[in-house]
């Protein structure tokens, strides 16, 4: 089974267009990790949220960490082009392993 | 901020032969880099956990004799794919962690870019 269940694992929007990625677990977590990959390299890091209910922004980019700290969700605003990736949501348990979620392939049309 | 550099980025082998890849950290001393697989329109699955000075430790089901680890530096680990076949071909990713945060539940993983293996 999975640790972290991500959804929906495909998406395709037209530019401009707003969505939802949301990032779910029956375990609760200290902090949760979002990257951005793109073909052929490696993730990058977005955001970490801590503390539940946390909302953080970046840019069009809003994160936020459940009540109960066991889930996430990734809010992007009027999506762009350049936004088109895989997302994954990831934590970090024992001797510092980060697990990831299955991620999120987004694809924004022009 | 940090770097973490993988060589090669693509490499293309004969089957049956053995290719290494190296993980470098370029700014800052990792005591523990970890090994990525990741299959095409697939999630990043942990191979092993490089430890420096000592044995890796592999996750269940990946095989220690076949995915050779060293890290014989705080800032270089290998990772060697022996005796190669086609379903070994993947996209192989090394992350490490600034030695100076490993407590830290915020300290940031840096991913290299990655290493596109092709098993002939």
């Amino acid at each position: 089974t999975q640790l972290l269940e991500q959804s929906p694992q495909f998406l395709s929007i037209q530019e401009g267009e707003n969505l939802t990625v949301y990032c779910n677990s029956s375990s609760v977590f200290s902090s949760l990790q979002w990257y951005r990959q793109e073909p052929g390299e490696g993730p990058v890091l977005l955001v970490t949220v801590v503390t539940g209910g946390e909302v953080k922004k970046l840019k069009r980019l809003t994160f936020q960490f459940g009540d109960a700290r066991k889930d996430s969700s990734l809010h992007i605003t009027a999506a762009q082009p350049g936004d088109t990736g895989l997302y994954l949501c990831a934590v970090s348990g024992g001797y510092q392993k980060v697990t990831f979620g299955i991620g999120t392939k987004l694809q924004v049309i022009p | 901020g940090a770097v973490v550099s993988q060589h090669p980025s693509r490499v293309i082998c004969k089957s049956g032969t053995s290719v290494k890849i190296e993980c470098r950290s370029l700014d800052f001393q990792a005591t523990t880099m970890f090994w990525y697989r990741q299959f095409p329109k697939q999630s990043l699955m942990l191979m092993a956990t490089s430890n420096e000075g000592s044995k890796a430790t592999y996750e269940q089901g990946v095989e220690k004799d076949k995915f050779l680890i060293n890290h014989a530096s705080l800032t270089l680990s290998t990772l060697t794919v022996t005796s190669a076949h086609p379903e070994d071909s993947s996209f192989y990713i090394c992350s490490a962690r600034d030695r100076r945060t490993v407590f830290a539940n915020t300290g940031e993983l840096f991913f290299g870019e990655g290493s596109r293996l092709t098993v002939l």
